[in-house]
């Protein structure tokens, strides 16, 4: 299968601060990419849809200004957590793919830890 | 609005024996993809196996199979010769409005599974 990569796989950063997690489709190009995140041994939430040049479309709930999304190629996304909060805490995961892929293909996720 | 459900939080199989997830979804698509992925302790999402719902065969990759029945709108999925490695959280999931293949993905709950030496 695709190989999607997710960088930093693990952060810890004061509350108040931003944190930006990278997203890289490596062997293909992603038109579509998407973000979760995961609560210990709970589902994947889906958070948004990042469509190549176009603005993210974001699930009910989650908060735009804070979770802002970028899909600038087909190759990469970035997820900033702006003024993060402990609340904020969590795994995050994101996928990438395309029309001509059969599915979509995880990154390895990032663990952020605010403090 | 597609719903996935995973009623078994917890499965435990002996090595070498057969297990089964169960998972049951809704969708008003007439084609449309399933799938089962698997997360070990690493949390990388593997996908596991996919079935295309107008396929009438059920789907097999080596020692994972699915028992897929459209009107019952049942997908399960089948762990021959369970192996240490199996242990995992297995999802089902099913893509959003348009079922294709690449859309956006409903998971289950989730099955925690425990495989005993």
């Amino acid at each position: 299968g695709a190989v999607v990569s997710q960088h930093p796989s693990w952060v810890i950063c004061k509350s108040g601060t931003s944190v930006k997690i990278e997203c890289r489709s490596l062997d293909f190009q992603a038109t579509t990419m998407f973000w979760y995140r995961q609560f210990p041994k709970q589902s994947l939430m889906l958070m948004a849809t990042s469509n190549e040049g176009s603005k993210a479309t974001y699930e009910q709930g989650v908060e735009k200004d804070k979770f802002l999304i970028n899909h600038a190629s087909l190759t990469l996304s970035t997820l900033t957590v702006t003024s993060a909060h402990p609340e904020d805490s969590s795994f995050y995961i994101c996928s990438a793919t395309s029309s001509f892929q059969e599915t979509q293909y995880f990154g390895p996720g990032t663990r952020l830890l605010v403090l | 609005a597609q719903t996935v459900t995973q009623s078994q939080p917890e499965m435990s199989v002996q090595e070498a024996e057969t297990v089964t997830l169960s998972c049951t979804y809704d969708t008003s698509e007439s084609d449309y993809y399933l799938f089962w992925y698997k997360q070990p302790p690493s949390r990388q999402m593997i996908l596991v196996i996919r079935q295309e719902a107008y396929k009438q065969q059920n789907a097999t990759e080596n020692r994972f199979s699915v028992n897929f029945q459209k009107a019952a709108k049942s997908f399960s999925l089948k762990i021959s010769d369970s192996q240490l490695g199996d242990a995992a959280m297995y999802f089902c999931a099913q893509p959003g409005a348009g079922g294709t293949s690449y859309g956006k993905l409903t998971f289950g709950q989730g099955t925690i599974l425990t495989v005993h030496p």
